[in-house]
């Protein structure tokens, strides 16, 4: 299986722009989830769904965040307007009920808005 | 809600001694404690993880030990190799890691100097 995948790997961004990070689930899973890592605060869930039905969106931070997940083999993180402090590495990551639990990270994409 | 308090934050051992990273969380209610190796611009990885019902497990070098009366676990790495060196993460759930509510330490950077 060719794993979780994320793009774009890195972004450089102005201040004010949009940014959209694309994710493709590993095939069968049915939970997804996006987490962002920074040194202060760690790895944070973000959002995670379920089916593509979103289940907890506790931890986006501002409404400027947006997560979709439109299928199965496909979800979305927005942010705009992005802000310096939004620089960060977003993961995406999944798994499936049956399958023990284990969450399967990608890559990461790794924000920078200056 | 949970939180996981992990140590130490750095850890530096010579090639082939053990390495133990210790971990304590909040939430009596956790039942799921996985153990996460991240590598240098790479996602987590799961390495070994542990349930409730289970006080140890081990897989070749790797173990890790559940106290749940005191809410903490650990993990041990013997015999140590540079391949070994990376920051490594524990986790603590609640709902056996598929709901997402998975709470992560702040990570232990480990150095294995050859």
């Amino acid at each position: 299986d060719a794993g979780v995948i994320q793009s774009p790997r890195h972004e450089v961004t102005e201040m004010g722009q949009e940014v959209t990070l694309r994710c493709k689930p590993i095939s069968g899973h049915d939970y997804l989830f996006w987490y962002r890592q920074t040194m202060m605060r760690g790895l944070e869930l973000l959002i995670y769904f379920n089916n593509n039905v979103p289940i907890d969106d506790s931890g986006m931070p501002e409404d400027r965040f947006s997560a979709k997940m439109p299928n199965a083999s496909f979800s979305t993180l927005k942010i705009q307007p992005s802000e310096p402090r939004d620089s960060a590495v977003y993961f995406c990551a999944s798994s499936y009920r049956g399958g023990g639990n284990t969450i399967y990270f990608g890559e990461g994409s790794w924000l920078t808005v200056v | 809600g949970e939180n996981v308090e992990q140590h130490p934050s750095t850890l530096s051992v010579q090639e082939g001694d053990s390495a133990v990273i210790k971990c304590t969380y909040s939430d009596s209610a956790s039942n799921y404690f996985p153990w996460y190796k991240q590598e240098l611009g790479k996602g987590p990885q799961l390495i070994i993880d542990i349930r409730s019902n289970v006080g140890e497990k081990k897989d070749q070098r790797i173990a890790v030990t559940l106290n749940k009366t005191a809410k903490h676990f650990s993990l041990h790495i013997t015999e140590t190799q540079p391949e070994d060196s990376a920051v490594y993460f524990c986790a603590a759930s609640m709902g056996g890691g598929s709901q997402g509510n998975l709470i992560f330490g702040k990570g232990t950077k480990l150095s294995v100097k050859p």
